[in-house]
């Protein structure tokens, strides 16, 4: 597509539920980014995959989040047993090669009652 | 810890005035730097990037960077403000491996 599409843009869930969220990156761009940010903050790295492999998940706070890229085009970023802390806006870019600049999504804004 | 600063949260500039957001790195290396900006509700966008070559970076909207490896700085520059300007502004490096590191952002504001 035109650019990196996420989905949904807002999504309300309750503590100790499961959330999907999906990233459809720019066609053809190899690398895909997940990051979190929260209200004040600047994006913070959580996983990196350059195809379907996760080169570096570094940023993942804990092992309740998990990312997936079976493909090498769409991925999903899950996150088990969510805590009112994993309230942020989680932002996808994906770019042609690593160093060069990101084309972000418009995030999905993840609110946890 | 590498990490990229910007030291001040807003800036406030009256518009057709010159504008600058400020950004300093400490990373190792030779980083690629960056900055990108933020509308309310969207994803951000990249603005321009140095790499190598001449300090002086041109980017989108009329926007230049000045890179300074001396100072460690990298800092956002307008000649003349719009009101259309105000918006999030991050200042972001990369120095290999796989992440880029962002600044806290510095909220633009211009005042008609």
């Amino acid at each position: 597509g035109a650019g990196v599409s996420q989905t949904p843009s807002n999504k309300v869930t309750e503590k100790g539920k499961y959330v999907e969220l999906r990233c459809d990156p720019i066609s053809g761009h190899t690398a895909l980014y997940w990051y979190r940010q929260s209200l004040g903050q600047g994006p913070e790295f959580l996983i990196y995959f350059q195809g379907t492999g996760a080169a570096d998940d570094s940023g993942l706070p804990n092992d309740r989040f998990f990312a997936v890229r079976p493909e090498g085009s769409v991925s999903t970023l899950k996150i088990q047993r969510t805590e009112r802390g994993d309230s942020a806006v989680y932002l996808c870019a994906s770019s042609f090669e690593q160093g060069y600049g990101y084309t972000f999504g418009s995030g999905t804004r993840l609110t946890v009652v | 810890a590498q990490s990229v600063a910007q030291p001040e949260d807003q800036v406030n500039v009256a518009e057709g005035n010159p504008l600058t957001v400020k950004c300093t790195y400490s990373v190792s290396g030779n980083p690629y730097l960056f900055w990108y900006v933020q509308y309310p509700n969207r994803g951000l966008q990249f603005l321009l990037k140095y790499i190598t070559g001449d300090n002086l970076v041109k980017g989108s909207y009329g926007f230049e960077a000045e890179f300074n490896k001396s100072q460690t700085s990298f800092h956002l520059k307008k000649p003349s403000a719009l009101v259309s300007d105000s918006a999030l502004y991050f200042c972001a490096a990369y120095t290999g491996g796989f992440k880029t590191i962002f600044g806290a952002g510095t909220r633009l504001f211009v005042k008609a």
